[in-house]
């Protein structure tokens, strides 16, 4: 079946550092890739995502490449605020053909730190 | 605009109680879902409703009933709860499913069953 693996977290930054989290998966066919943000106390918002293989999703100095060769979707961004605190979810959702067709599977999350 | 909004926001039960959790969306969207949180395990999907009138089972059903009431609401029910079940609920919805339409989530329910 489907599978979404994410870094190990928490990962605490300075204000203005450079973020990256790992996220890779495994999966048959050609599915859609995408990262959601939970902040605290609310619901999962949907960030970027990706359909196919190299494309790269972005949103609110967010990026994130959809890399078919390694099964990775790595998020980044260049310079963090205190306001990206949260956790981050990698997702799937499988494609067309496939019993996961339209379902959703999340990695674990990684919390987010971030320090004035 | 609501969206997707739940009840209650917080739940503690006791072992062998029973209790329905509430879901509603006002986005008209046809398809709607009922996830569980747990700490290092991500979400996991507990039954879903591709459209009114119809459900199925997610990847964790075991201990849950649902009933889609109608388009716009969507509720998950503990016949008898465990210690188990203590997680963090959500539910979402989108225009329809399967398809590359966005699920929305609400805001979740802390259940704790002691």
């Amino acid at each position: 079946g489907n599978s979404v693996t994410q870094m190990e977290g928490p990962v605490t930054l300075s204000e203005e550092a450079f973020l990256t989290i790992n996220c890779t998966y495994t999966a048959t066919g050609y599915p859609s890739l995408f990262w959601y943000v939970q902040y605290p106390g609310e619901g999962l918002q949907l960030l970027l995502k990706a359909t196919k293989a190299d494309d790269k999703g972005s949103n609110k100095g967010f990026e994130a490449t959809y890399r078919k060769e390694t099964t990775s979707f790595h998020l980044e961004k260049g310079s963090v605020q205190v306001s990206d605190s949260a956790v981050y979810f990698c997702a799937l959702r499988g494609d067309a053909g496939g019993t996961s067709y339209g379902k959703l599977t999340f990695g674990q999350g990684t919390i987010l730190t971030v320090h004035p | 605009n609501a969206g997707v909004t739940q009840t209650p926001k917080f739940q503690v039960l006791k072992t062998g109680q029973s209790m329905t959790l509430q879901c509603a969306q006002d986005m008209n969207h046809n398809s709607m879902y009922w996830y569980r949180q747990d700490p290092g395990m991500g979400l996991r999907l507990i039954y879903y409703s591709a459209s009114e009138g119809t459900t199925d089972k997610g990847e964790v059903p075991n201990g849950y009933n649902v009933s889609r009431l109608n388009k716009r609401e969507f509720s998950l029910r503990l016949e008898s709860a465990a210690p188990s079940q203590t997680s963090v609920y959500f539910c979402a919805s989108s225009l329809a499913a399967p398809s590359s339409y966005e699920q929305y989530f609400g805001p979740g329910t802390r259940l704790t069953v002691t």
